[in-house]
This record gives C-alpha cells, sequence and structure tokens, in this order.
C-alpha cells in the first residue's frame, strides 16, 4: 500500500540557518504530494503541493520538488526564522479522504 | 472567516463516559473528517463522509460513531471512553475528490481528549 516516511525530529536549527526535510514515499501510479504544517496550538494548513513529477511547490521561502526517480518530496527552506517553528507533515494524495500522513518532524529554530 | 470549528477544545472524561465532539465548516464542502493525533504516528482517519447522507470507516473506527447532520456539520461520538482514545482530534473538510483532483484538508484547530 502507499506510506510516507519522513525523517524523525526534533530538528533544532539557528535562526536563518539552511532547512531540509526529508520525505520519501511509495505509491501505486502518480500520486500528488503535499507539506501541511501545524503551529503551536493550531490545525493542519496545507503549506505547498506538486501534482506531478518534477513539479516544484513553494510558499512562503518553502520549496519542495516531486522526483518520481527517488520517490522524494524534501522540504527545504534558504533561511529559517523563529516563526518557522512549528511540526511539518509530508502527505500524498489525491488528496480527501485518500490523503496519507507522515509521523510529522518538530522544527524548533532558535533565535 | 472561521472555516471548521470544533469544540470543545479541551475534555477530560472518566472511562466509560460518553461524549460527542462537534464540528462545523461554512466553505459549503462536500466532504467531511475525523482524525486523531498520536505522538510519532501522525494523522490517522477515523472516519469520514464523502458527501451529505454517507458516511464511511477509515482506519481506526473502533470505539466510535460519527453523524453527518448536514452538509455543514459532522460529529463524532465516544459512547463508552477508553484510556487508548486519549488522542487530539481534528475534524477537516474538502472538496470531493474527483478522479486526479488534489483535495487540500482544511483542518479546525483541534480537541485535546483525555480519559483517565
Amino acid at each position: 500500500g502507499n506510506s510516507v516516511t519522513q525523517m524523525e525530529g526534533p530538528v533544532t536549527l539557528s535562526e536563518e540557518a539552511f532547512l531540509t526535510i526529508n520525505c520519501t514515499y511509495t505509491a501505486t501510479g502518480y500520486p500528488s504530494l503535499f507539506w501541511y504544517v501545524q503551529y503551536p496550538g493550531e490545525g493542519l494548513q496545507l503549506l505547498l503541493k506538486a501534482t506531478k513529477a518534477d513539479d516544484k511547490g513553494s510558499n512562503k521561502g518553502f520549496e519542495a520538488t516531486y522526483r518520481k526517480e527517488t520517490t522524494s518530496f524534501h522540504l527545504e527552506k534558504g533561511s529559517v526564522q523563529v516563526s518557522d517553528s512549528a511540526v511539518y507533515f509530508c502527505a500524498l494524495g489525491p488528496g480527501g479522504f485518500k490523503t496519507i500522513f507522515g509521523a510529522g518532524t518538530r522544527l524548533f529554530v532558535k533565535a | 472567516n472561521a472555516g471548521v470549528t470544533q469544540t470543545p477544545k479541551f475534555q477530560v472524561l472518566k472511562t466509560g463516559q460518553s461524549m460527542t465532539l462537534q464540528c462545523a465548516q461554512d466553505m459549503n464542502h462536500n466532504s467531511m473528517y475525523w482524525y486523531r493525533q498520536d505522538p510519532g504516528m501522525g494523522l490517522r482517519l477515523i472516519y469520514y463522509s464523502a458527501s451529505e447522507g454517507t458516511t464511511d470507516k477509515g482506519e481506526v473506527p473502533n470505539g466510535y460513531n460519527v453523524s453527518r447532520l448536514n452538509k455543514r456539520e459532522f460529529s463524532l461520538r465516544l459512547e463508552s471512553a477508553a484510556p487508548s482514545q486519549t488522542s487530539v482530534y481534528f475534524c477537516a473538510s474538502s472538496e470531493a475528490v474527483r478522479g486526479d483532483t488534489a483535495g487540500e484538508l482544511f483542518f479546525g484547530e483541534g480537541s485535546r481528549l483525555t480519559v483517565l
């Protein structure tokens, strides 16, 4: 069956550091890929998505590229801020009730 | 904009008690969902309602019941709470998934439930 594996956390970085959170997937067909973010005390919200191979999703300085050859969708940001501290979830689609979530990676950014 | 609203935000129950979590969305979405979030396990789907009038089991339905009251509202009921149901519960909604359409999920803020 379909599954998502993401790096375990927590990840602790200093402000302005480079961020990578790894995500790999197993799926039949051509799923869509998502990153959701959960800020403290809030529900999840969509950060970015990509619907086909080689697509790059981007939002708020975060990027992720759908790599079919390596079955990966790694999340990157060039310079993190304290306000980026949150839990990040990789997920695969097509969406709705068929969304499969990874376990989540907690990010702490220190000032 | 309210989006998805869940109540209550916090609840403490004793083993065997019952309770209902309420959820309402104002985005005119067809589909609604209940998830539970446990440490290290991501989100697991409990039940979903693809459209008004239908409900289906997700990955972890045992011990729960749901009601799709109308297009806006979707409630989750624990008939006899157990400590294993201690969790954070999220309601979500989306447009219906059609074919390869990527259906974004919109989440409420969560309900933290503790069963003693």
